[in-house]
């Protein structure tokens, strides 16, 4: 079993609608938790970075984090074409031994926006 | 502020070849990370370099190697291809290792 799941997808929706993603995972030492977009032929760009439990919102994106059920989440409100890419949920551990620059990702979400 | 830069963004190889792979982080950052990405296994982290030492490494085989220069450019190598080392190759670069973690567009390399 992967450390990080996360449902592939793929996702279709119409413009404007509020998009859900989400991953779970397992290893409860996770404490830094991430979301990037992908496009095609393109580096993955951060979209939201959270520490621990919580929500944090940026313009029509918001996450949530919830530690206590190993669930974390990526609304996107006012979907757009232009959001059409992939999305890929990413943790790390923290400061500290084998956990340097390692992020684990999960599999990512393939989204269409359609006008 | 320039971001990640990895170069060449493409390479064509043949199997037993070696391949060196060039990222230039973001001015600041001394963490240097590296992933590969294929459709199979998705992203998977290799090792991470800061101050020119490996700090962190991944399940690869030791023919995946890599180094930090003083100004914090890394590079990797890979040798003894195989037809399975096809992937798309991302560098990534944060201020001391810890996230947030900012990629360059990758250097996809295909193995003949």
């Amino acid at each position: 079993q992967k450390e990080v799941e996360q449902d592939p997808g793929p996702l279709s929706v119409p413009e404007g609608a509020i998009v859900s993603l989400n991953c779970t995972y397992s290893n409860s030492a996770f404490q830094y938790f991430m979301w990037y977009r992908q496009y095609s032929r393109k580096g993955p760009e951060l979209l939201m970075y959270t520490y621990s439990s919580g929500n944090k919102e940026d313009g029509r994106f918001t996450a949530q984090v919830d530690k206590s059920s190993k669930y974390i989440s990526l609304f996107i409100r006012d979907s757009q074409p232009s959001d059409s890419a992939t999305y890929l949920c990413a943790m790390s551990e923290g400061a500290g031994g084998t956990s340097y620059g390692k992020l684990t990702f999960g599999q990512g979400t393939i989204l269409t926006v359609h006008p | 502020k320039a971001g990640v830069t990895q170069t060449p963004r493409y390479l064509i190889k043949t199997r037993g070849q070696q391949v060196t792979l060039s990222c230039s982080p973001i001015s600041g950052h001394r963490s240097v990370s590296w992933y590969q990405q294929t459709p199979g296994q998705g992203l998977q982290f290799l090792f991470e370099y800061f101050s020119e030492t490996q700090r962190n490494k991944g399940n690869f085989p030791g023919r995946f190697s890599g180094r930090q220069f003083s100004n914090s450019r890394s590079e990797m190598n890979v040798s003894t291809l195989e037809l399975g080392d096809s992937a798309l190759y991302l560098c990534a670069s944060s201020l001391e290792g810890l996230t947030p973690q900012h990629f360059g567009d990758g250097t996809r390399l295909s193995i003949l």
